[in-house]
């Protein structure tokens, strides 16, 4: 059974602050992963996607992963209380058809 | 190019009944997805498809029926509705080479009663 762990939150983070959100997965064989914003009601919505150790920067966002550790994490720096949605940690297997395994995501809340 | 729709947007069943949900997209993608989330959970797959006429049982199959006669359409089946089916139910499409990433429908959001 692939599980991916986050910590449901709620997360809250002051205006301006880096907001730090984490995931682990079980299943090493891994390939892609990709973080999910999602507002009340809405459906998720694609903010990153990571494929390698290490760092990926875009904008006020930057994705880590360390496969070693089975461990992905989004920084969303100057947090603004737009940023304030559920955030999903998503991973697939592998390339082709692999449907994606979700956590139950971090409520993230960005105080004015 | 409207991405990835669905209907309807909510409804609401009586138990026992049957209904299909749609998804239609314009983007020509190969991969469809439906998926399931319950209030405070993550995404379930419940059914996905490679291509026209190849379709395949994701993590929570059970109830539930799918069909893929097109690229565009990807329609998922309840029959005999129970209340465990209650729940927000989204499409998404995923293209196997360049930009990589899912796109999802808007959902619909549905309840067995």
């Amino acid at each position: 059974q692939k599980e991916v762990e986050q910590n449901s939150g709620p997360l809250s983070v002051p205006e301006g602050a880096i907001a730090s959100l984490n995931c682990t997965y079980s299943d090493r064989g891994s390939q892609s992963f990709f973080w999910y914003r999602q507002y009340s009601g809405k459906s998720p919505e694609l903010i990153m996607s990571i494929y390698s150790n290490g760092d990926k920067e875009d904008g006020r966002f930057t994705a880590q992963l360390n496969k070693a550790s089975q461990y992905v994490s989004l920084l969303i720096r100057d947090s603004q209380p737009s940023d304030s949605a559920t955030y999903l940690c998503a991973v697939k297997a592998g390339g082709g058809a692999d449907g994606l395994t979700f956590g139950k995501g971090t409520h993230l809340i960005i105080q004015p | 190019n409207a991405g990835v729709t669905q209907t309807p947007k909510f409804r609401i069943l009586k138990i026992g009944q049957s209904m299909t949900l749609q998804c239609a997209q314009d983007m020509n993608h190969n991969y469809m997805y439906w998926y399931r989330q319950d209030p405070g959970m993550g995404l379930k797959l419940i059914y996905y498809s490679v291509g026209a006429g190849i379709t395949d049982k994701g993590e929570v199959p059970n109830g539930y029926n799918v069909s893929r006669s097109t690229t565009e359409d990807f329609p998922l089946r309840l029959e005999l509705a129970a209340p465990s089916q209650t729940s927000v139910y989204f499409c998404a499409t995923y293209r196997a080479l360049g930009v990589y990433g899912y796109t999802f429908g808007s959902g619909t959001r549905l309840t067995v009663v």
